[in-house]
């Protein structure tokens, strides 16, 4: 399988700031990285599929000037929450399409808005 | 909108087997059955994965129906770290999205 990190693993920010996580992949090149939060007792939606070297596909009802994927590389992808509020407050998970089209997935970001 | 149903909630003894079902009547024939569980406040772990014939790993076994609209995860000696929310999820093998209903939480108990 793939290896993947996130970081932070949990930030607490202000309203009306921004908050960028990061996803690497350790052992694999990753052309592909998605996006996924999870509200408390829910299920994961995803949000955005990130491709290396090209802009990503993001899911309907989820605003991209909002949540800024950044994937400059086959080994990191960024999200950025911009101006975030407090429903924003979710668990951000990042996963990687590793080897025979199987995604593993990063230990998440809580981020939490004030 | 996911294609699987998934009993809510199932609970096992510690050392019995944990036997987690699922039903996908609409699977197409190009479509794998894959099972993630999440522990509580993790990301999503990788357990197997099949198209229509058994599987086994070290983790678990993965018993498809003939017709395979329906699918069965085992785990043969449950223990306490095995409490999770179990997702079983249908996809085509090149397709990378990945939808996750609404699982099973299996609690297993001392």
């Amino acid at each position: 399988g793939a290896v993947v990190s996130q970081h932070p693993s949990r930030v607490i920010c202000k309203s009306g700031t921004s908050v960028k996580i990061e996803c690497r992949s350790l052992d694999f090149q990753a052309t592909t990285m998605f996006w996924y939060r999870q509200f408390p007792k829910q299920s994961l939606m995803l949000m955005a599929t990130s491709n290396e070297g090209s802009k990503a596909t993001y899911e309907q009802g989820v605003e991209k000037d909002k949540f800024l994927i950044n994937h400059a590389s086959l080994t990191l992808s960024t999200l950025t929450v911009t101006s975030a509020h407090p429903e924003d407050s979710s668990f951000y998970i990042c996963s990687v399409a590793g080897a025979g089209d199987t995604q593993y997935f990063g230990p998440g970001t809580r981020l939490t808005v004030l | 909108d996911a294609k699987t149903t998934q009993p809510p909630s199932m609970d096992c003894a510690e050392g019995r087997a944990a036997n987690l079902p699922c039903n996908h009547s609409t699977i197409s024939g190009n479509e794998y059955v894959y099972w993630y569980r999440q522990i509580h406040s993790q990301g999503p772990q990788y357990i197997i994965h099949g198209l229509k014939n058994n599987e086994t790993n070290e983790m678990a076994s993965l018993i498809i129906t003939e017709d395979r609209k329906s699918s069965t995860l085992i785990l043969p000696h449950a223990t306490l770290r095995d409490t999770a929310v179990y997702y079983c999820i249908v996809r085509p093998l090149n397709n990378n999205d990945m939808r996750f209903g609404a699982g099973t939480r299996l609690t297993v108990k001392p």
